[in-house]
């Protein structure tokens, strides 16, 4: 069965650092690009961060570059968010994805579908 | 930066069928991707690459891209489609993941 675990979250002041893990099984993991989507309370999706299969290709969201890096390590199946110099409106759950199968055309790569999705983790923002 | 506009609710009676849009600039040549999310649940890929239903999807569901509006069409539809639905993109131009704003399904 393909399964993700969050794990990581918690309370942390403003300017302070946390460092999510996502713990992959059922599945190559190193053949999937990963993802982060964060939900703020009562609000809809917003996409983080993604991470190609080999690790080589990063992308973010512009609210969270230089302050987030997104990694994994393919011998753990584990994926990665370290979060640095937090505000209040990172306030979210955090919820790691597979990344479905994508494809190239025209030298342009695009990212699949978040075929599976963790139940996510808590992350709150406060003094 | 792209932007995906969903209508905030929609309401259908049971047995009915509901049709949710996600509207952006020519999104028919993008591949647009629909999650379902149940309150206090992570969200579940319902509709992928327009109109493909992943497996353990019922055939209820369906989708269509062209022009400027995609559509997530659910027909029969039954109390428990009540979720909140989302579109989303890949914007090439910018290699940035896309999140249309959500829309709540009522069932009436």
């Amino acid at each position: 069965e393909v399964q993700l675990l969050e794990s990581g979250g918690g309370l942390v002041q403003p300017g302070g650092s946390l460092r999510l893990s996502c713990a992959a099984s059922g599945f190559t993991f190193s053949s999937y690009a990963m993802s982060w989507v964060r939900q703020a309370p009562g609000k809809g999706l917003e996409w983080v961060s993604a991470i190609s299969g080999s690790g080589g290709s990063t992308y973010y969201a512009d609210s969270v570059k230089g302050r987030f890096t997104i990694s994994r390590d393919n011998s753990k199946n584990t994926l990665y968010l370290q979060m640095n110099s937090l505000r209040a409106e990172d306030t979210a759950v955090y919820y790691c994805a597979k990344v479905g199968a994508g494809y190239c055309t025209g030298g342009v790569c695009h990212l699949g579908a978040f075929d599976i999705w963790g139940q996510g983790t808590m992350v709150t923002v406060s003094s | 930066s792209y932007v995906l506009t969903q209508p905030p609710s929609v309401s259908v009676a049971p047995g009915k069928t509901a049709r949710i849009t996600c509207g952006g600039n020519n999104i028919g040549s993008k591949s647009v991707h629909w999650y379902q999310q149940k309150p206090g649940q992570a969200p579940v890929l319902v509709i992928y690459y327009d109109s493909d239903r992943p497996s353990g999807i019922p055939e209820r569901f369906s989708g269509s891209n062209s022009g400027n509006t995609a559509t997530l069409t659910i027909s029969r539809v039954e109390a428990g489609d009540e979720a909140d639905y989302y579109c989303q993109v890949w914007d090439s131009s910018s290699d940035r993941v896309v999140f249309g704003g959500g829309t709540k399904l009522t069932v009436l």
